[in-house]
């Protein structure tokens, strides 16, 4: 079964419109970590944002924000005010398991949405 | 600001043939990941490092896989008998802990082009 489900494999915004990236995860583990990176056409990975399965607030960054839902097993990347330089394709990405401090726990990613924002 | 960085940007090699990436995480930094990503396709988790030894490993991160970290700085992913299947970008991560919490820093990755 799917860890992460992506299922928006693209998306195209007008430029400074909002978007919104859907991410829904399975698991059973109370602890959990969930992860937005960012993949431009240069191809590196750049981490975004974070939400603990315990924060009690949505986590936000600049203009980035990720619309925790528990129950429903979504974390939705919100996007403000889209530009230009926010084509790329971006991923939800999940760490689960406690397995001690000493663990170093792999993360899970889903397949990706392509977002291309037009001028 | 702190990076990882990854050596060669590019790599391409004949089938069989031995390949050694290399990444250098952030310093501070005491824990150590692989992941690679076929084109077009999602990132896949091959093995974690922690105080000298594999933490987890994939079902993918096979015996013709090995990691090392020789020296204080460097942390190596070695394929020995490269194989078509394994062209893709490899991607060294490192975080200061293996805790649920912390993030995971990705390099710029490797790619990997097998023929």
């Amino acid at each position: 079964a799917q860890k992460i489900t992506q299922t928006q494999p693209g998306m195209f915004v007008q430029e400074k419109e909002a978007v919104t990236l859907d991410c829904t995860y399975d698991t059973s583990d109370p602890s959990y970590g969930l992860f937005w990176y960012k993949q431009p056409s240069s191809g590196e990975m750049i981490f975004l944002i974070y939400q603990g399965s315990y924060d009690q607030q949505n986590a936000t960054e600049g203009r980035y924000s990720l619309n925790f839902q528990k129950a429903r097993k979504s974390a939705n990347l919100v996007i403000s005010a889209s530009q230009l330089g926010d084509s790329a394709m971006y991923f939800c990405a999940m760490r689960e398991g406690l397995r001690g401090y000493s663990s170093a726990s792999k993360i899970i990613f889903g397949s990706g949405t392509r977002l291309s924002i037009r001028p | 600001e702190p990076e990882v960085t990854q050596t060669p940007s590019h790599q391409v090699t004949q089938m069989g043939q031995e390949v050694i990436l290399r990444c250098v995480p952030i310093s501070n930094h005491l824990y150590f990941y692989w992941y690679r990503q076929i084109l077009g396709q999602k990132v896949e988790f091959l093995v974690s490092f922690y105080n000298n030894e594999i933490s987890e490993k994939s079902e993918i991160f096979d015996d013709q896989f090995s990691v090392e970290r020789p020296d204080g700085s460097n942390f190596t992913l070695k394929i020995r008998s490269t194989k078509l299947e394994d062209s893709a970008m490899y991607f060294c991560a490192s975080s200061v802990s293996g805790g649920l919490q912390e993030t995971q820093y990705f390099g710029p990755g490797t790619r990997l082009l097998v023929l």
